[in-house]
């Protein structure tokens, strides 16, 4: 069964610092990967979707990286702004019917 | 082009009350996907369905859940009898193709409150 884990759990940065969010999942044998943001209270957003081919995907100061055979992912925000902070949710699609889910880092930019 | 709807955002019951979710997809998705979020815990998957069509209930307790997608309308998640523990955050997502390798977009999601 496709475990999907993310590290770490909270994340703490000043603003204007680049950082790197980490999701690991635990079969190789993915469709794609997608990371989404969540603000309390709210919807997911999808921020990048890398297909399982593909390398990296980039969308303005987001970069996601996609390593399928070390089972992992990673999620570079360069200069970061207060309004970052959200929750990233990673998820891995698979030949299941469904994303499978992390449970998060939560992220705050501090002014 | 608007995005996936649902609706109520936010829904109260009391213990043994029914529960409806809505979910409309986004324009030429056929594909739709239910997930729970409960309190402090990740998103965990549902059911799948196309129109007309449940595909996958894996996730979906036996007794008491329900889903459907009809020909016409939106897609319903409904709880019979709720419980406390049905406490959480119903998120639909919406695919235009099947679910291998497709974006999934989601809805701001429904919290459900049981009292």
């Amino acid at each position: 069964k496709q475990e999907v884990t993310q590290i770490p759990a909270a994340l703490s940065v000043p603003e204007g610092e680049n950082l790197v969010l980490n999701c690991s999942f635990t079969d190789s044998a993915i469709y794609n990967l997608q990371w989404f943001r969540q603000d309390p209270g709210k919807g997911l957003t999808s921020l990048l979707l890398i297909q399982s081919s593909q390398r990296e995907q980039t969308s303005g100061r987001l970069n996601a990286s996609l390593d399928k055979s070390s089972g992992r992912s990673t999620l570079y925000i360069a200069a970061s702004q207060p309004g970052d902070s959200a929750t990233y949710l990673c998820a891995v699609g698979t030949g299941a019917n469904n994303l499978f889910f992390g449970t998060g880092t939560r992220l705050t930019v501090i002014p | 082009n608007a995005g996936v709807m649902q609706n109520p955002r936010h829904l109260v019951r009391r213990r043994g009350q029914e529960a409806r979710l809505r979910c409309s997809p986004m324009k030429g998705h056929s594909h739709v996907y239910w997930y729970r979020q409960l309190p402090e815990e990740g998103l965990k998957f549902m059911v799948y369905l196309q129109k007309e069509n449940i595909i996958d209930e894996s996730g979906m307790p036996k007794e008491r859940f329900s889903a459907e997608f009809p020909k016409e309308g939106p897609s319903i998640l409904r709880i019979q009898q709720v419980v406390r523990g049905d406490s959480a955050a119903y998120f639909c997502a919406s695919s235009r193709f099947g679910p291998a390798g497709d974006e999934q977009f989601f809805g701001p999601g429904t919290r459900l409150t049981v009292l």
